[in-house]
């Protein structure tokens, strides 16, 4: 899996819409981009992914950047539930069975009032 | 449609207790898998399931078993309950065995031993 980059933390007001940034300058041709988060004391929560155009679902959008070496997880309306650690993940999907999620440190993402 | 479920949310036992920690989803997946996470070691991988009646071990399994005899239900048992089980326990599922598809896990079972 391709290593990525997240700064630590960041914040934003409440109503205003939350850019998370990701640097995956190593990511191969085939490895997509995930998206969970963990709120406190929650499991983890699948958010989106995408191998090269930007997705749009109900929670967010992801825009990757035409060489794919980075991208933004963009949360439009950012509440005050919205505040939790962010996890962007590369991996390259695969049929094993014993396959797991790697969470790196991730982003701390506080919703102010 | 309730997603992933694990019971009970806190546990405390006593070392060499045993118990089973539940867990149903209701999506009809075909995946499960059961993770543990302790502060900075991230998720690992302890028990997965390809299908109803067939389970293997991931990268943690020992002092753990597990059963899959429905497609909803997936416990995980600890056979004789130690301090280094203490823990936060998730149980995830996703529709089939490729892994592209977006996991869902439950909220966790927090259990310690004393």
């Amino acid at each position: 899996d391709a290593k990525t980059t997240q700064p630590p933390s960041m914040d934003c007001a409440e109503g205003r819409a939350a850019n998370l940034p990701c640097n995956h300058s190593t990511i191969s041709g085939n490895e997509y981009v995930y998206w969970y988060r963990q709120i406190h004391s929650q499991g983890p929560q699948y958010i989106i992914h995408g191998l090269k155009n930007n997705e749009t679902n109900e929670m967010a959008s992801l825009i990757i950047t035409e060489d794919r070496k980075s991208s933004t997880l963009i949360l439009p309306h950012a509440t005050l539930r919205d505040t939790a650690v962010y996890y962007c993940i590369v991996r390259l999907p695969s049929n094993g069975a014993n396959s797991k999620l790697t969470f790196g440190k991730g982003i701390t993402l506080s919703v102010r009032p | 449609n309730a997603g992933v479920t694990q019971t009970p949310k806190f546990q405390v036992l006593k070392t060499g207790q045993s118990m089973t920690l539940q867990c149903a989803q209701d999506m009809n997946h075909e995946y499960m898998s059961w993770y543990r996470q302790d502060p900075g070691m991230g998720l690992r991988l302890i028990h997965y399931s390809v299908g109803a009646g067939i389970t293997d071990q991931g990268e943690v399994p020992n002092g753990y078993n597990v059963s899959r005899s429905t497609t909803e239900d997936f416990p995980l048992r600890l056979l004789s309950a130690a301090p280094s089980q203490t823990s936060v326990y998730f149980c995830a599922s996703r529709t089939t065995v490729y892994d592209n598809q977006p996991q869902h896990f439950g909220d966790g079972t927090r259990l310690s031993i004393l």
